[in-house]
């Protein structure tokens, strides 16, 4: 199994509410990453965990919650987002955290009214 | 020192001609430079990766040219299929470091 999964696939919020990303991957990895991708640019590095702990927060602001609950699930929480945060927010593994090669889910893609 | 930089930003190529996709980097630590491919809607996908130690390496149609002494690197698509159209970018990272760098990526156009 080589995938990533990721849910939902669209989630339309208001900035008033609460929502999360959940990722899933059995490949055995142990590092794991959320990254936001808008439209025509690369994506855009936001958290990394490295055997389930934070490793990385690229000064994402807190309204955006990391989570990994075990080695295989990595969640987002959303909360009181702008619509400037509307994207693509894309999980990926790897099998450790310095490895360049990362396997990306599709993509879950958020619009903020 | 970190900056990819990816060029053309957008390319058209014909039916079964060479697509060609620049890249060059400043920080002689990268020792790892991956391309990922995607498609409109989907996540981006490994498509093929070189390390410093070879000049070339090739996956069926396609081919990854490195040049260390001008640090560039570049992927050759040989007889371009409109399948092929899709966004790509290059890629470079260093084990020991904390984040891949990418670049802008180039949207490549297959014409039937």
């Amino acid at each position: 199994d080589t995938e990533v999964t990721q849910t939902p696939k669209h989630l339309v919020m208001g900035m008033t509410n609460k929502k999360s990303l959940k990722c899933e991957q059995h490949m055995g990895h142990r590092a794991m990453y959320w990254y936001k991708q808008k439209a025509k640019k690369p994506p855009e590095l936001m958290f990394v965990y490295s055997y389930e702990k934070l490793s990385i927060n690229e000064s994402v602001p807190s309204r955006f919650s990391p989570e990994c609950p075990n080695s295989s699930l990595l969640n987002l929480h959303l909360h009181a987002l702008q619509p400037e945060d509307s994207a693509l927010y894309l999980c990926a593994s790897s099998r450790l955290q310095y490895t360049g090669e990362l396997f990306f889910g599709e993509g879950s893609r958020l619009t903020v009214l | 020192q970190q900056q990819v930089k990816q060029s053309p930003q957008s390319l058209i190529v014909q039916k079964g001609g060479i697509s060609i996709i620049n890249c060059a980097y400043e920080n002689t630590a990268f020792d790892y430079f991956p391309w990922y491919q995607q498609f409109p809607g989907k996540g981006p996908a490994l498509l093929i990766a070189i390390r410093p130690d070879v000049s070339e390496k090739k996956e069926g149609r396609f081919t990854i040219s490195f040049n260390k002494s001008a640090k560039q690197f570049s992927l050759h698509i040989m007889d371009s299929q409109p399948g092929d159209s899709a966004t790509y970018f290059c890629a470079a990272s260093n084990e020991g470091d904390d984040k891949i760098i990418f670049g802008k990526g180039t949207r490549l156009h297959i014409l039937p």
